[in-house]
């Protein structure tokens, strides 16, 4: 079992839609919960980065981590066609060697038409 | 400002022979990752840097694999005797100071193993 899973899709929605994206998780060590946007052939942009549980919000991108059920999610308001790209989730422990080393889900594939 | 920069973007190459990807980090950004992408495995953490020297080496798949930094700016990984399960895309992101500040990415360089 992989230490942090999500559903790769694909995820196809309507322009204008909320998209919400999970993932979740079983080191307990983890602390540090970041999602990035891949288009294709490019690298991962960094869109959200969180500690510990709770919400942060940055324009249509709403983060969301539990780590009581160890569950991540991401939501964008309002979807727009250039928001079609694959979403990564990542995380981190806090401390030790692996300090700062990321453990990726799968991703998922999302398409917004117009 | 200019982000991390990876070199060759493409790389095709003959099973059997050595091959050397480099990164150009952010600007005084003193911790540096590699990672491989491939569609069975997703986003795997290769090797950390901080400064010249690194810390955690856990993710190298085999001794065919190498990396270094040199003044604490530029890093190459080295493939030896390049196999075909090798056909990746290797990513290498940098960050401010390690630990789990923010991780930045390049663009990538896609491996192919005839």
């Amino acid at each position: 079992q992989k230490e942090v899973e999500q559903d790769p899709g694909p995820l196809s929605v309507p322009e204008g839609a909320i998209v919400s994206l999970n993932c979740t998780y079983s080191n307990s060590a983890f602390q540090y919960f970041m999602w990035y946007r891949q288009y294709s052939r490019k690298g991962p942009e960094l869109l959200m980065y969180t500690y510990s549980s709770g919400n942060k919000e940055d324009g249509r991108f709403t983060a969301q981590v539990d780590k009581s059920s160890k569950y991540i999610s991401l939501f964008i308001r309002d979807s727009q066609p250039s928001d079609s790209a694959t979403y990564l989730c990542a995380s981190s422990n806090a401390g030790g060697t692996s300090y700062g080393k990321l453990t990726f889900g799968q991703g998922t594939i999302l398409t917004v038409h117009p | 400002g200019a982000g991390v920069s990876q070199s060759p973007s493409n790389k095709v190459t003959e099973k059997g022979k050595d091959v050397e990807l480099r990164c150009d980090p952010i600007s005084g950004h003193t911790a540096l990752y590699w990672y491989r992408q491939s569609l069975g495995q997703g986003l795997e953490f290769l090797i950390y840097f901080q400064g010249n020297s690194a810390p955690d080496k856990s993710g190298l798949p085999s001794d065919r694999f190498s990396a270094e930094r040199t003044g604490g700016s530029v890093s190459t990984l080295t493939i030896q005797r390049t196999q075909q399960e090798d056909s990746a895309v290797y990513l290498c992101a940098s960050s401010p100071g390690g630990g789990n500040q923010p991780q930045h990415f390049g663009d990538g360089t896609r491996l192919s193993i005839l």
